[in-house]
């Protein structure tokens, strides 16, 4: 079973300019996370997706982020105009979202923001 | 506002002997728990979980404790082996909120040879 998939796995860019980045879930996952983990923190919720309606984007600096799942499979995770203080790993995760907790990580893309 | 912490961000300990990574959490609505590790330049992995209904669960060298009533958890490596070496991640979750989990900040575990 392939697992999360995620790209770039790494991005330096410049404060105001804008980023992207992908993913792709396990597949037949219907849940699918985005986590900001700052170095030294733990991941921090930014979105949750049931299939591609939004369950939970509380924490998302919504004046710069955006995503969206198409179809309810891949998401872009968008920052736009970055900020120095958005540079993080972005891990993108997945789960069955049945009965099971288990929640499935890729590899993370390493934001740096000079 | 951290709903769940891990007070030691660092752990040394001999191979062979036990491992005690801590958590503690202020939620009393968490009911479902998971220890994930992970590795540099890698995703988390998933670990082992335990529910509110139970006060341990045990895979393999792995065992994870809960105390509900001092909202506390800890993790149980025996024996330990430097392939344990790795960053240690709790979480929790109030069970009926579409699996939403709150992380502590890791605790970094070496394991000496």
């Amino acid at each position: 079973e392939a697992g999360v998939a995620q790209s770039p796995r790494y991005k330096i860019i410049e404060k105001r300019q804008s980023v992207a980045f992908w993913c792709n879930p396990i597949s037949g996952h219907a849940t699918l996370y985005w986590y900001q983990q700052i170095l030294g923190q733990g991941p921090k919720l930014l979105i949750q997706f049931q299939n591609n309606g939004v369950v939970d984007d509380s924490q998302l600096p919504k004046d710069r982020f955006s995503a969206e799942r198409l179809k309810g499979v891949d998401s872009t995770l968008k920052i736009q105009p970055a900020k120095l203080e958005d540079s993080a790993v972005y891990l993108c995760a997945s789960s069955s979202g049945t009965a099971s907790y288990e929640q499935y990580f890729g590899p993370g893309t390493r934001l740096t923001v000079t | 506002d951290q709903q769940v912490k891990q007070n030691s961000p660092s752990l040394s300990v001999q191979e062979g002997r036990i491992s005690i990574l801590n958590c503690d959490y202020t939620n009393s609505m968490f009911d479902y728990f998971l220890w994930y590790k992970k590795y540099p330049a890698e995703g988390p992995t998933f670990l082992i979980s335990i529910s509110s209904i139970k006060d341990k669960n045990e895979d393999g060298r792995f065992t994870v404790f809960l105390n509900k009533s001092a909202k506390h958890l800890s993790l149980h490596i025996v024996p330990s082996q430097p392939g344990d070496s790795a960053v240690y991640f709790c979480a929790a979750s109030e069970g009926d909120n579409f699996n939403k989990f709150y992380f502590g900040s890791g605790t970094k575990l070496n394991v000496k040879p």
